[in-house]
């Protein structure tokens, strides 16, 4: 039983176009976030969702929009994709506060050619 | 600027060896303190965290860390490798105030026979 699931794993597009990615969860949490991790291994956050309501919008282009249906998913997709996004996307859920676990999908790696 | 320091890009170890990684902030106030472990191809995982209370804080899979104020430091350590724990491992923080995670970039734990 996968706790923090996304689809799909790997994701290979061109220049332009628009892509999503899902993420749920089954842990029963509260909090989802978006990270983008680069090339370097650098991991940041891009956004956070409690309850459905967005409350980390970190500084992202606006391609990038986050959509939660309901509290067990946020899904996250990308108009126009650029090269630069090229990266391995992690959605993330916790308890509501940021000072709890975060639990960590497999991770979706885009590539933009 | 506010920061969360790893010098290591890359340690390598023998295995049964002890290890120590190392991570320094560079935070006004002391954030609360976490160390996450990257296996190849997966997402993250919580090793420790440190809030307050005794500065030796036990983790999962053998891990321990130290907090050290005037070092501004908070160094993780396992006193011998076994071959499973190559990986990245990320220090993080979340600073006063803030809900989000902030990372570290990693260190690479390469495990020599």
């Amino acid at each position: 039983d996968t706790a923090v699931s996304q689809t799909p794993k790997y994701l290979v597009t061109q220049m332009g176009n628009d892509k999503s990615i899902k993420c749920e969860q089954n842990l029963g949490h509260d909090t989802m976030y978006w990270y983008k991790q680069d090339s370097k291994k650098f991991l940041k956050i891009m956004f956070s969702y409690n309850n459905k309501e967005l409350i980390i919008n970190e500084t992202v282009p606006n391609r990038f929009s986050p959509k939660s249906p309901d509290k067990a998913h946020l899904n996250l997709h990308i108009n126009s994709l650029e090269l630069g996004d090229s990266a391995v996307y992690f959605c993330a859920s916790s308890l509501a506060g940021g000072l709890n676990e975060q639990f960590f999908g497999p991770g979706t790696r885009l590539t933009v050619l | 600027a506010q920061s969360v320091t790893q010098p290591d890009i890359h340690i390598t170890v023998s295995e049964g060896a002890s290890l120590e990684l190392r991570c320094n902030y560079s935070y006004g106030a002391t954030p609360y303190l976490f160390w996450y472990v990257q296996s190849p191809g997966q997402g993250l995982q919580l090793l420790l965290k440190y809030f307050s209370g005794d500065t030796l804080v036990q983790g999962i899979k053998g891990f321990e860390a130290e907090f050290k104020r005037s070092q501004s430091s908070f160094n993780l350590r396992k006193p011998s490798v076994h071959w499973s724990d190559a990986a990245e491992y990320f220090c993080a923080v979340v600073p006063l105030g803030f809900q989000k995670l902030v990372f570290g970039t990693g260190t690479r734990l390469l495990v020599s026979p």
